[in-house]
């Protein structure tokens, strides 16, 4: 199965200002998602992150807000913005391959909290 | 559109209890479940998925089988331990989604020595 190396696993940031996490996959894949998980919550689906195109949005969540970038097949960011309180919630991104039959890969995941 | 729920928890066992976890869903096509782990301060793992109906999937004495006629994956274990404790989490993935995984809302299951 695939390695997802994600970073930082944890940060404390002051409220207006940006934090930027970082996924890095150890082999090529063609998608990459991202997901939310507000404490005590599931997780909900923010974008998903294809090569060479901008990201797909869900509803509820903008591009202002949750910028992403997804420069090569084995490397995406995402950065939460202009962040308050609410934005405290654990982010993790994985990963889905055309080959294979196996299940989603996600990666350790980032604890953010916003003070 | 796509959903999938979960039975209320929290659930408390004691050692080698019998568990199960009931998990419905929702899909406008064929879809596959996947049963994920989070234990406390960790990221998700999978624990194990089908991918058609009847199938079943198993690992470390978890089993779930897709039941197409009840739409449902219904997570079972014989003897549970403490080290089992943790949140689990069904979820599906279906064709036209591009992929996407719909969550339930997880369940907290706490082993008691």
């Amino acid at each position: 199965s695939a390695v997802i190396s994600q970073k930082p696993s944890r940060d404390i940031c002051q409220r207006g200002t940006s934090l930027t996490i970082q996924c890095q996959v150890d082999s090529q894949v063609t998608m990459m998602f991202w997901y939310r998980q507000q404490p005590g919550q599931s997780l909900t689906l923010i974008a998903t992150a294809n090569q060479g195109s901008e990201a797909t949005y869900e509803s509820g969540f903008v591009i202002d807000k949750f910028p992403i970038s997804r420069p090569n097949l084995t490397f995406s960011t995402l950065t939460v913005s202009n962040m308050s309180p609410e934005d405290s919630s654990i982010y993790l991104c994985s990963e889905k391959r055309d080959s294979g039959n196996y299940g989603y890969t996600f990666g350790s995941g980032t604890r953010l909290t916003v003070v | 559109g796509n959903s999938v729920t979960q039975m209320e928890g929290p659930v408390t066992l004691s050692e080698e209890a019998f568990l199960t976890i009931n998990c419905t869903y929702t899909a406008t096509g064929y879809p596959s479940l996947f049963w994920y782990v989070q234990y406390p301060g960790e990221g998700l793992q999978l624990l194990l998925k089908a991918t058609k109906a009847d199938d079943k999937g198993s690992n470390k004495g978890f089993e779930a089988t897709y039941r197409k006629e009840t739409t449902s994956f219904h997570l079972e274990k014989g003897s549970v331990q403490v080290s089992d404790s943790a949140v689990y989490f069904c979820a599906l993935s279906e064709g036209t989604s591009y992929g996407k995984l719909t969550f339930g809302q997880g369940t907290i299951l706490t082993v008691h020595p």
